[in-house]
């Protein structure tokens, strides 16, 4: 199972580009890449993913390397309400009957003013 | 607009009883899943499913047990609560296992308090 890294916490200038890393170094070929967040305490929410090429929708950017071992979120214009865990996600559990997605710890963006 | 709604929001019980956290989806979903979640820590998924009537547990164990009679009920029950079990509960549904386009819908999650 492909397992991430991703730094605790960063800080970001609200109107800045925020920018996420995620190093997933045993990636399979298969796998896909996702970013989820989740602000305070609610359910977490989709943001993006991808498998070899960038992606871009109107929530974020994904650059992923050509080598796929990592991969960055790019929120464009931040803004306080930015402010939550966001979580990078390329294992998923395998067995006969299919897969689900399993969170890790997840990077705490702290968006001020 | 939430498509997928948990209930109870919060609840606070004792040590013993039974309890069932309710998960409902609006979608149409086959796949639904249950995580667990502590202040401040990851979420860890303890069950989810691939359609009416098959349920496969998660990474986490736990004492919780789930079924799945309708494609848009999928219920939680603890059958006799205890402190350890103090926790958030977050239901989630998808159109696939990995997401698809649109990726996990997530309820609101429930806060149980086991006193």
């Amino acid at each position: 199972d492909a397992k991430t890294t991703q730094p605790t916490s960063m800080d970001c200038a609200e109107g800045r580009a925020a920018n996420l890393p995620c190093n997933h170094s045993t990636i399979s070929g298969n796998e896909y890449v996702y970013w989820y967040r989740q602000i305070h305490s609610q359910g977490p929410q989709y943001i993006i993913h991808g498998l070899k090429n960038n992606e871009t929708n109107e929530k974020a950017s994904l650059i992923i390397t050509e080598d796929r071992k990592s991969s960055t979120l790019i929120l464009p214009h931040a803004t306080l309400r930015d402010t939550a865990v966001y979580y990078c996600i390329v294992r998923a559990l395998y067995n006969q009957a299919g897969t689900a997605l399993i969170f890790g710890k997840g990077t705490t963006l702290s968006v001020s003013s | 607009e939430a498509d997928i709604y948990q209930t109870p929001r919060y609840l606070v019980i004792g040590t013993g009883k039974k309890i069932t956290l309710e998960c409902s989806q609006t979608m149409g979903h086959d796949k639904m899943y249950w995580y667990q979640q502590d202040p401040g820590m990851e979420l860890h998924l303890i069950h989810y499913s691939y359609g009416v009537n098959s349920t496969e547990k998660g990474d986490l164990s736990s004492e919780s047990t789930v079924s799945r009679i309708r494609t848009e009920h999928f219920p939680l029950t603890l059958e006799s609560a205890r402190p350890s079990h103090t926790s958030q509960y977050l239901c989630a549904s998808s159109e696939s296992w990995t997401g698809g386009d649109y990726g996990y819908t997530f309820g609101s999650g429930t806060r149980l308090t086991v006193v």
